[in-house]
């Protein structure tokens, strides 16, 4: 079953802030942040570990509720490039080596 | 320089004609993973491979088959395409076998089933 994310499309100005968030009904192991842009690849963004752990390559932060399945991704003072497709992936406990993602949340951040 | 090289980048076929869509990957990674993409729908995982001869189902495997001989590549298969197939479809590795590492994805192949 794919983790929800919320919102779906969400408008920003650049310098604006935005919380995306990623929830799962399973007991996780990760979650993993990816970037699409339009006709483009996806780009990895981060991991987050249960325990705490996370790997990643830009300035953006995340958080891992493992209790409540919850990761959210904090992207502040956003930026023109921060626009496009972010997707959450989760990797559950039991689920051998597959990585599930989201439907995806549109950004789109304007001058 | 380190790449997931999919081909054909773009496909329109038949039903039922059978098509070949293949990957390969020039890091020695040992997962390998093919997702297609939908609107609204993310990224949903059909195959994927820990090593060589090593193939596990994904979400969506219906209709789709795949082969590990060698472990940099790992293609995608349909036998008998049909147009619910229609996606666009990326190729991906990583080098962890258990894993918790950075996937790196391929350019996509759209594919277009009429």
């Amino acid at each position: 079953q794919q983790p929800v994310q919320s919102p779906q499309a969400v408008i920003l100005r650049e310098g604006e802030d935005a919380v995306i968030n990623c929830s799962s009904s399973k007991a996780l192991y990760s979650v993993h942040w990816y970037r699409q842009k339009h006709g483009e690849a996806p780009v990895f963004l981060m991991i987050l570990l249960k325990g705490g752990e996370q790997k990643g390559h830009e300035k953006i932060s995340a958080s891992f509720n493992e209790k409540k399945q919850q990761s959210s991704l904090y992207l502040t003072a956003s930026q023109l490039s921060y626009s496009g497709t972010y997707f959450c992936g989760t990797e559950s406990w039991g689920a051998g080596n597959m990585l599930t993602f989201g439907g995806g949340t549109r950004l789109m951040v304007k001058p | 320089e380190a790449q997931v090289t999919q081909n054909p980048r773009y496909l329109i076929t038949v039903t039922g004609k059978k098509l070949t869509v293949t990957c390969s990957q020039n890091m020695n990674h040992e997962y390998m993973s093919w997702y297609r993409q939908d609107p609204g729908l993310g990224l949903r995982q059909i195959y994927y491979s820990m090593n060589v001869e090593v193939t596990d189902k994904g979400d969506v495997p219906e209709g789709y088959k795949v082969s590990r001989k060698e472990k940099r590549n790992f293609p995608l298969i349909l036998e008998s395409p049909s147009p619910n197939q229609t996606s666009l479809y990326f190729c991906a590795s990583s080098p962890t076998r258990v894993y918790t590492g950075e996937l790196f994805f391929g350019e996509g192949s759209r594919l277009t089933v009429l």
